[in-house]
C-alpha cells in the first residue's frame, strides 16, 4: 500500500514569491492534516480536514496561507507571499477517520527554504 | 501554557547501552500518548501508543514506555540500543480524548555509536 505522497520534496524561493505544496493521502483516509516543523522543533498543526471540510484551521496564518482539499482526496497548501520565517518542513499526514487509533501516517515532507 | 516537554534534545550512546528519553505533558483530563520516530531520510512513524489499561506499553523494535499519571510523564525506554536506533524521537499527546489532534514535543535526536 502506498504511503502519503508529498511534492515537491525541496523548494527554494525568494521572499515574497508564492509556493505550493501537494499531498496525496493514503487511499481511504478521510482525515488529512498539514503540519509545519521548524528547525529543532516538533511538528505543529496548521489545518485538519475531514473529507473536503476544514474542521480545524485555527493555527493557519490566514493572511498568507491557504489550503484546499477538493473532492476530499488530494490537498494543496499555498503560501503567498512567502516570508523568511516560513522556512520549515511542511508535513502532510492522514488517518482513516476522526476517531480511531490515534495514529497519523506522515509523508516525507516538503522542505521550504525562503531566501 | 499547555505543552509537551522532552528533556533532552541530543543523546549520544554506545551500542548496548540503555536508553531512557523523558517526556512530560501539561494537559489535564483524558490524554492519549504516543512516541513517534523519524529515521534519517524517512518519514515520521509510530513507535508506540498508550490509550488506557496497563501503563507499561510495548512498541516495535524492543521499545517500551511507561505512563505515570501522577507525574504527567510518558518516558521511552530500551534496555539495549543498536546503531540502527539512531533517529529523532518525538513524544506526542492527544489532549482531546476524542478526535486526533497530536501535540508534539520538540524531539530528541539520538545518535548510537558502534
Amino acid at each position: 500500500e502506498a504511503g502519503v505522497v508529498q511534492s515537491p520534496r525541496y523548494k527554494i524561493i525568494e521572499k515574497k514569491q508564492p509556493v505550493a505544496f501537494w499531498c496525496n493521502p493514503i487511499s481511504g483516509h478521510n482525515t488529512l492534516y498539514w503540519y509545519r516543523q521548524n528547525l529543532g522543533q516538533g511538528p505543529e498543526l496548521l489545518i485538519r480536514y475531514e473529507n473536503e471540510e476544514a474542521v480545524d484551521d485555527s493555527q493557519l496564518p490566514k493572511d498568507r496561507f491557504s489550503a484546499e482539499r477538493l473532492k476530499g482526496v488530494d490537498s494543496t497548501l499555498k503560501i503567498q507571499p512567502a516570508e523568511l520565517g516560513d522556512s520549515a518542513v511542511y508535513l502532510c499526514a492522514s488517518s482513516p477517520g476522526t476517531f480511531n487509533t490515534g495514529e497519523l501516517f506522515f509523508g516525507e515532507g516538503s522542505r521550504l527554504t525562503v531566501l | 501554557a499547555q505543552s509537551v516537554s522532552q528533556h533532552n534534545h541530543h543523546v549520544i550512546l554506545s551500542e548496548a547501552a540503555s536508553l531512557e528519553l523523558g517526556c512530560n505533558y501539561s494537559y489535564g483530563g483524558t490524554v492519549n500518548l504516543f512516541w513517534y520516530v523519524q529515521y534519517p531520510g524517512q518519514h515520521l512513524q509510530l513507535l508506540l501508543k498508550y490509550f488506557s489499561g496497563d501503563p507499561l506499553v510495548k512498541g516495535i523494535k524492543g521499545f517500551e514506555a511507561e505512563f505515570i499519571k501522577s507525574k504527567f510523564s510518558f518516558n521511552l525506554r530500551k534496555p539495549s540500543v543498536q546503531w540502527s536506533d539512531t533517529a529523532e524521537y518525538f513524544c506526542a499527546v492527544n489532549p482531546s480524548g476524542g478526535y486526533n489532534k497530536l501535540i508534539f514535543g520538540a524531539g530528541t535526536r539520538l545518535a548510537v555509536h558502534p
